[in-house]
């Protein structure tokens, strides 16, 4: 089992342009999250998903769009980068309502200039 | 609401001796608490979790945890530190609709020779 994935590992953008993160996980998890992590702070919530179709809004989810079209895969968009979206971003996925246990991808290092 | 509070930014303790770092949580629910580990550009992994099951939680690599309801406390131990155990970590409470996370702030361990 790969566990969770995650694509692209780093990436560059200027302020204004789009793109979509993507995340994958092969143990059939109902739950799926976005976290983001900032210099001296732990991990923030960003979007969660309760199951395929679903989403919803966490911590810090402006400037976020999520999808979840199939059960393995969560996307995260960001529709205009903005320098304040600099960060680590981590998906997570966990069994759901019989485990709180969550499962964490490598992170995604973004940079927005 | 939940919350969790690390006491420490930064521990340093020489190789050997003993490793404490301190967690206060504050949760509406029964809570889960976890404590991972990040190591530099790494991901998280798991070191414990604490279900309402024994307050005193074993984790990997040596390292325990004593879950105190009155105290609301969740404080990380290991009795002896080895260069490998230097870190940042994370004490973590699960709680609501979607066991979601909240991290504290981290904690970075340092070894010293």
């Amino acid at each position: 089992n790969a566990g969770v994935t995650q694509t692209p590992k780093f990436r560059v953008l200027k302020t204004g342009q789009s793109m979509t993160l993507l995340c994958a996980q092969d143990m059939n998890h109902e739950y799926m999250y976005w976290y983001r992590q900032d210099p001296g702070m732990g991990l923030r919530l960003i979007h969660y998903s309760v199951g395929e179709g679903t989403t919803a809004k966490g911590e810090v989810p402006d400037g976020y769009n999520v999808s979840r079209l199939k059960k393995q895969n969560f996307l995260l968009g960001l529709e205009s980068a903005a320098p304040s979206q600099t960060s680590v971003y981590f998906c997570a996925s966990s069994q759901g309502y019989t485990s709180n246990e969550q499962f964490f991808g490598p992170g995604t290092r973004l940079t927005v200039l | 609401a939940q919350s969790v509070t690390q006491l420490d930014s930064h521990v340093s303790v020489s190789e050997g001796t003993p490793v404490l770092l301190r967690c206060n949580y504050s949760s509406s629910y029964s809570p889960s608490l976890f404590w991972y580990v990040q190591h530099p550009n790494k991901g998280l992994q798991l070191l414990l979790k604490y279900t309402s099951a024994a307050t005193l939680v074993k984790g990997i690599n040596g390292f325990e945890a004593e879950f105190k309801k009155s105290e609301t406390s969740f404080h990380l131990t290991k009795p002896s530190a080895h260069m490998s155990d230097a870190a940042e970590y994370f004490c973590v409470v699960s709680g609501g609709s979607a066991r979601q996370l909240t991290f504290g702030s981290g904690t970075q361990l340092t070894v010293l020779p």
